[in-house]
């Protein structure tokens, strides 16, 4: 089945920094990769996904890039402010399981 | 859309006693999942359904564990008898045809004592 692996597990920044969380996955056959973001005690939320036939996705200040060929995707915020201040999950679906398999999870931190 | 309603919020209970999680999905979703999330292990798929039918309950740790779904809209996680390593926050999510992304629920905090 599919395996994601994500890096790095702690993060921190100085507001206004960038922040940049990888993800590698295992099945070749996924083909959707969405970026969730929780904040403590809280629900995760579905910030932004990418599907296999895009390389880039941006909305503002966050951005997500997807290399199938290597199978590794990337969650980039740029100018991080203290709200951004979260766990932030990768995941991946869509291969022969027909679900969404979730990485262990970044902690970032954003330091005003 | 009230979203993906789980009850109860938090729940504890004492080694052995049966634990009821309940999901109720945003209508017009057609596959729900159940996931575990401990600091340990983070977010687990336990079991997910498509049209109300279980498709993948490979990640149900043990017969403990068991999840129905008998209709569109109501979906109950079960744990018999329930062992303080399932203390755990359990999330229901839903998501809607060709999977345009999971909602989640707000979860229910289980402690067992």
């Amino acid at each position: 089945g599919e395996n994601v692996e994500q890096h790095p597990s702690t993060l921190s920044v100085q507001e206004g920094d960038s922040a940049v969380i990888k993800c590698t996955y295992s099945d070749s056959a996924s083909n959707y990769f969405p970026w969730y973001k929780q904040e403590l005690g809280k629900r995760p939320q579905l910030i932004i996904d990418i599907r296999s036939n895009v390389g880039e996705k941006k909305d503002q200040r966050i951005a997500v890039t997807l290399n199938k060929t290597a199978k590794h995707f990337s969650l980039h915020i740029t100018e991080t402010q203290p709200e951004d201040s979260a766990v932030y999950f990768c995941a991946a679906s869509g291969g022969s399981q027909g679900n969404l398999i979730f990485g262990k999870g970044t902690k970032l931190s954003v330091k005003p | 859309d009230a979203g993906v309603i789980q009850s109860p919020r938090h729940e504890v209970t004492e080694m052995g006693q049966e634990v009821t999680l309940r999901c109720k999905p945003i209508s017009g979703h057609n596959s729900l999942f159940w996931y575990r999330q401990t600091m340990m292990r983070g977010l687990e798929l336990l079991i997910y359904f498509n049209n109300n039918v279980p498709i993948d309950d490979s990640g149900m740790p043990e017969d403990r564990f068991s999840a129905k779904m008998p209709n569109a809209s109501f979906s109950t996680l079960k744990i018999q008898p329930s062992e303080p390593r399932d203390s755990a926050v359990y999330f229901c999510a839903s998501s809607p045809p060709l999977r345009a992304g999971y909602t989640f629920g707000s979860g229910t905090r289980l402690t067992v004592v």
